[in-house]
């Protein structure tokens, strides 16, 4: 069974530009997370979606936005880009009543 | 953004020993899940626990979700090279959506010493 897939794994912007991140989640799971991950902060939530529905809203500035299709393949995109924004962005999947989330191995982005 | 206290912050240890972690939040929670993350990956869930009291074991891990429901400790039996990694606990709760977002502990770092 594939795994939650996140692309690209790594990436290079600039300030000031925006970027998009993708994730697909595991087969039959309809639930998508996204997490950022940094040094000095740790793990901390974005937002969750559900059914092409956002469910949850982490303390996040709205240049951070993301979507889910009806396949619950998700992205989420970046504005605006600041070099405070560089981390590494985890996906993550469940199914509605598995508690374990499963996430992907992450897209490194770096801002310069 | 919130964080849950989890110490020791990092441990070194030779092969062979036990390990201790615990995690600690001023809210309670629902649910308390223990992942590890390796370099350049996403966490791995290890153990999940769902009501409080609860004591899990899987292989040389256990976990016990704390009465209060404010805490957890994680403890690996006889530690192995692949032990090595970051290890989270998280903490979630229920809400009219089913389950909500994870909180995350500060991590604590494995390292062992040949």
């Amino acid at each position: 069974k594939a795994g939650v897939t996140q692309t690209p794994r790594y990436l290079i912007k600039t300030r000031g530009q925006q970027v998009t991140l993708s994730c697909s989640p595991i087969s039959g799971h309809r639930s998508v997370s996204w997490y950022q991950q940094t040094p000095g902060q740790g793990l901390q939530f974005l937002f969750e979606y559900f059914s092409e529905t956002q469910r949850n809203k982490g303390n996040f500035p709205g240049r951070f936005s993301g979507r889910q299709f009806s396949n619950s393949r998700s992205e989420m995109n970046v504005s605006t880009l600041e070099l405070g924004d560089s981390a590494l962005y985890l996906c993550a999947s469940s199914f509605q009543v598995n508690y374990g989330y499963t996430f992907g191995s992450g897209t490194r982005l770096t801002v310069v | 953004g919130q964080q849950l206290n989890q110490s020791p912050q990092s441990m070194f240890i030779q092969e062979g020993e036990d390990v201790s972690m615990n995690c600690t939040s001023s809210s309670i929670f629902n649910t308390w899940l223990w992942y590890k993350q390796d370099p350049g990956e996403g966490p791995v869930l290890l153990i999940a626990l769902y009501k409080a009291g609860e004591l899990t074991s899987n292989g040389r891990l256990t976990a016990q979700f704390g009465i209060t429901r404010k805490d957890s400790f994680l403890n690996i039996s006889a530690s192995i090279p692949s032990d090595v990694g970051i290890y989270f606990c998280a903490g979630q709760l229920e809400g009219s959506f089913g389950n909500e977002k994870l909180t995350f502990g500060t991590g604590t770092r494995l390292t062992i010493i040949p």
